[in-house]
């Protein structure tokens, strides 16, 4: 059973970029979809993009002019990038991979509180 | 952007069928997951592919679909099922992946 583990700073400044990163293991990046999904304090979730086999990806539109999601299959990892984060930003972010296909499901990191604040 | 419609709470008592809905157009063409979340942890899945049950959920947890609805039901509710219900889809015209607000289940 593949495990995920999302890491990166807990707190981000406003203006500045959010960085994330997932460490995959037991299983290999490529080829699958991996996802970045994420929930503000009291709030739904929201999916934020995905990355497929190594390279193509494809983001919600509400934030795509922002986001960037990568890979590095040497450390079996991808990341997030988040530029230009406002309070609004303030969330628990789950990295996840698509299981059964992209109709079936999401498995899911514990994830990772990421307050944006001065 | 498609949408996927829940209703914020469902309250239920014990012993009792609590039926959580999630609507979304042409709802039917789509595979619907269903997660549980509790405070402070990730989702859990508890249906996939409308109907399927994963291992170690119970059978009292069941998912279907009828026109532009889709329904968790979860029979005989039990204290341990309180907790926030999501559903979600894979939007094949964006390549997005949509969740529906959630919805609160209270076990009175």
């Amino acid at each position: 059973q593949v495990q995920l583990q999302e890491s990166g700073p807990g707190l981000v400044k406003p203006s500045e970029t959010l960085s994330l990163t997932c460490t995959v293991s037991g299983g290999y990046i490529s080829p699958h979809y991996w996802s970045w999904i994420r929930q503000p304090p009291g709030k739904g979730l929201e999916w934020i993009g995905y990355i497929y086999n190594s390279g193509n990806t494809n983001y919600n539109s509400s934030l795509k002019s922002r986001v960037t999601i990568s890979v590095d299959t040497s450390k079996n990892q991808f990341s997030l990038n988040l530029s230009s984060v406002t309070a609004a930003d303030t969330a628990v972010y789950y990295c996840a991979r698509a299981e059964a296909g992209v109709m079936g499901y999401f498995n899911w990191g514990q994830g990772t509180l990421v307050t944006v604040s001065s | 952007s498609y949408v996927l419609t829940q209703p914020p709470s469902v309250s239920v008592a014990p012993g009792k069928t609590a039926r959580i809905t999630c609507g979304g157009n042409n709802i039917g063409s789509k595979g619907v997951v269903w997660y549980q979340q509790t405070p402070g942890q990730a989702p859990v899945l508890v249906i996939y592919y409308d109907s399927d049950r994963p291992s170690g959920i119970p059978e009292r947890f069941s998912g279907s679909k009828s026109g532009n609805t889709a329904t968790l039901t979860i029979s005989r509710v039990e204290a341990g099922d309180e907790a926030d219900y999501y559903c979600q889809v894979w939007e094949s015209s964006s390549d997005h992946w949509v969740f529906g607000g959630g919805t609160k289940l209270t076990v009175l």
